[in-house]
């Protein structure tokens, strides 16, 4: 089955200084995958999927990721951060065969807090 | 366009006692997700349907939770009876088609609280 993992409940940076949130995938076949954020009390937003191309992909908001096919990761980076990033983080793999039902699995969770 | 509304925003019920919460997905979107999510946790998929016909239930405690979607739009959760455990979010996502291509759009969510 399709999984992910995100290795840290929380990453703390900065206001200015570069950010990651790390993700890591486990599938069979070509990994699907996308990152959503999710502000208090809100539902998640999409932020930037992968799914061929260019390892290095542009999202919404200045959030970028890199797909590393060798060390199966996916992380999202920003080159400098804001505090009005700080929210909760999610990394997601599509499961389903392609052409038919697809559905996303969703990791645990990052919350991500930017200190001015 | 609009997004998914989702009603109650909050719900507070003691346990055994049932609830049930209301999606309205964004027009046109044949697909529709009921995801849960527990405090800490990511979401969870509970039921996913396909116009008015599920495709995938198979995580949906159904002992206890149904889940209808009545001409293929709005949809509707039940839980009866509550548990503790059955405290979380409950967000309802639908998508236009391809996730591929169009991914979900999520609505706010419905908070239950089960004491």
């Amino acid at each position: 089955a399709q999984s992910v993992a995100q290795p840290e409940d929380q990453v703390n940076v900065a206001e200015g200084n570069p950010l990651t949130v790390k993700c890591t995938y486990s599938v069979s076949g070509n990994p699907y995958l996308f990152w959503y954020v999710q502000y208090p009390n809100r539902g998640l937003q999409f932020l930037l999927k992968y799914i061929t191309g260019d390892n290095l992909v542009k999202g919404s908001y200045g959030f970028e990721a890199e797909f590393n096919k060798s060390q199966t990761s996916f992380h999202l980076k920003k080159p400098s951060a804001l505090v009005s990033d700080s929210a909760l983080y999610f990394c997601a793999v599509r499961d389903g065969p392609t052409g038919g039902y697809n559905k996303l699995i969703f990791g645990a969770g990052t919350r991500l807090a930017v200190h001015p | 366009e609009a997004g998914v509304a989702q009603s109650p925003r909050y719900k507070i019920i003691e346990k055994r006692q049932s609830v049930a919460f209301w999606c309205n997905p964004i027009s046109g979107h044949a697909t529709l997700y009921w995801y849960q999510q527990i405090l800490g946790q990511g979401p969870k998929l509970l039921i996913q349907f396909q116009n008015n016909g599920v495709v995938d239930d198979s995580q949906l405690p159904k002992d206890r939770f149904s889940a209808e979607r009545l001409k293929g739009v709005d949809s509707t959760l039940k839980i009866q009876p509550a548990k503790l455990e059955d405290s979380a979010v409950y967000l309802c996502a639908s998508s236009k088609g391809s996730l591929d291509l169009y991914g979900y759009t999520f609505g706010s969510g419905t908070r239950l609280t089960v004491v």
